[in-house]
């Protein structure tokens, strides 16, 4: 059985520009929730979705954003990148809400 | 809020010994705890879930306790091996929802 999927694994964008990052979770998994992890900050939570409905947001600005499609597949996207969003963006599903999580490795982002 | 406190920030051990990390939050009102674990550049791998009503979880050599009353997890490593070097980080639940407290880990390292 796969598991979670992020893609891509590595990124490099400048200031400014704006990004899409994709997650596919594990087959039958139909809960995806999005994390940022930076050195000073940890792990904190963006956002969690659930049959394509945003259940929960973190307190992040409106220049991040996501949706989930049909498949359970989901994309976050950030906007107008700032150096301070270099991270490692993790995905995790589970297959409803509440239930435990499996991670992705990850996509890293680079801000120049 | 719910606060999530890792001690310590950094542990260095050789092999073989056993070793225990905590972790402490400020809300007690929570439904289960999760340890994970996290090798560099990796997504994070769920070791142990402890429910609110259990005391503790164990498979292998690990071991956690939840004491929901104190506010208080440890994580018990037996017999530790180089293999275990890692970010161990412990992971809480926020209200009803997945949106999820993490710690920002313990970092430990095992010495052959």
């Amino acid at each position: 059985k796969a598991g979670v999927t992020q893609t891509p694994r590595y990124l490099i964008k400048t200031r400014g520009q704006q990004v899409t990052l994709s997650c596919s979770p594990i087959s039958g998994h139909r809960s995806v929730s999005w994390y940022q992890q930076t050195p000073g900050q940890g792990l904190q939570f963006l956002f969690e979705y659930f049959s394509e409905t945003q259940r929960n947001k973190g307190n992040f600005p409106g220049r991040f954003s996501g949706r989930q499609f049909s498949n359970s597949r989901s994309e976050m996207n950030v906007s107008t990148l700032e150096l301070g969003d270099s991270a490692l963006y993790l995905c995790a599903s589970s297959l409803v809400p509440d239930q435990p999580q499996h991670f992705g490795d990850g996509t890293r982002l680079s801000i120049l | 809020k719910q606060e999530v406190t890792q001690i310590p920030a950094a542990l260095s051990v050789p092999e073989g010994e056993n070793l225990v990390l905590n972790c402490s939050f400020t809300d007690s009102a929570i439904y289960n705890l999760q340890w994970f674990r996290q090798d560099p550049g990796k997504g994070l791998t769920s070791l142990l879930l402890i429910q609110s009503s259990q005391r503790e979880q164990t498979s292998g050599r690990l071991n956690a306790s939840l004491d929901k009353s104190s506010g208080r997890s440890t994580l018990y490593i037996a017999a530790s091996q180089p293999g275990d070097s890692a970010t161990y980080l412990c992971a809480v639940p926020a209200g009803g929802y997945q949106k999820v407290t993490f710690g920002i880990g313990t970092k430990l390292q095992v010495i052959p």
